[in-house]
């Protein structure tokens, strides 16, 4: 088993602000994944990495960029936070070459004033 | 175009009943999985159940089983004897062929479980 853990769980910024969210895994996981949920919907693709220094671009990919610094943790920064962003922020893992069910951290819910 | 359709927004059953949800997808490829997951009131997302597209038979983790239907594209999700903490939001995903992709999600469907 393994674990995912995701810093900050709450995060309150400004308008316009760069924010910086962070996630961590313990499952020696190739891929991780950043998603987005807003309230009473589905998840939806920001980016992910298959391996280290990679990115791929999701469907909600303007106004983030992504950073996998090391196989276990991956980074996703708001560039310019806006107010329509309040949502939550989940950080995922999967194996590159199967199973490929995704393990999901506890998440990060982010607030615009 | 992927996509995976969740047509029932909520369901209530009372408590050690069973509860059946749907879910439709479309994809162009012919191999892909099929995954449900399970989001509690705490918002912690957790992985339930797989089906693999080349396998006929329906996959079963205690009490959740899954009734693919293929020619359909159409894995439904069925949960017997259910519990309160079965109440949840119930979310069907899918991914396509291999390599690290993502998963599409559907919108998800309530559950609300009674005593």
């Amino acid at each position: 088993g393994g674990i995912i853990t995701q810093t900050p769980k709450f995060l309150i910024g400004q308008e316009g602000q760069k924010l910086t969210l962070k996630c961590q895994q313990n499952f020696n996981h190739d891929t991780m994944y950043w998603y987005r949920q807003d309230s009473g919907k589905g998840l939806r693709l920001i980016y992910y990495s298959i391996t280290e220094n990679d990115l791929q671009k999701g469907d909600l990919s303007e106004g983030y960029d992504a950073s996998r610094e090391k196989k276990s943790s991956f980074s996703l920064t708001v560039t310019s936070a806006q107010k329509n962003e309040m949502a939550v922020f989940l950080c995922a893992s999967s194996s590159r070459t199967g199973p490929y069910e995704q393990y999901f951290g506890p998440g990060t819910r982010l607030t615009v004033l | 175009a992927q996509k995976v359709t969740q047509t029932q927004t909520s369901i209530s059953v009372m408590e050690k009943t069973t509860v059946t949800m749907d879910c439709v997808y479309e994809t162009q490829d012919s191999s892909y999985f099929l995954f449900w997951y399970k989001q509690t009131a705490s918002g912690e997302i957790v992985f339930l159940i797989r089906q693999d597209s080349y396998k006929k038979e329906n996959a079963t983790v205690g009490h959740y089983s899954l009734n693919f239907q293929k020619p359909k594209s159409s894995i439904g999700l069925i949960i017997t004897a259910t519990q309160i903490e079965d109440s949840a939001v119930y979310f069907c995903a899918m991914r396509e062929g291999q390599g690290g992709r993502a998963l599409i999600f559907g919108t998800g469907t309530t559950v609300s479980v009674s005593p």
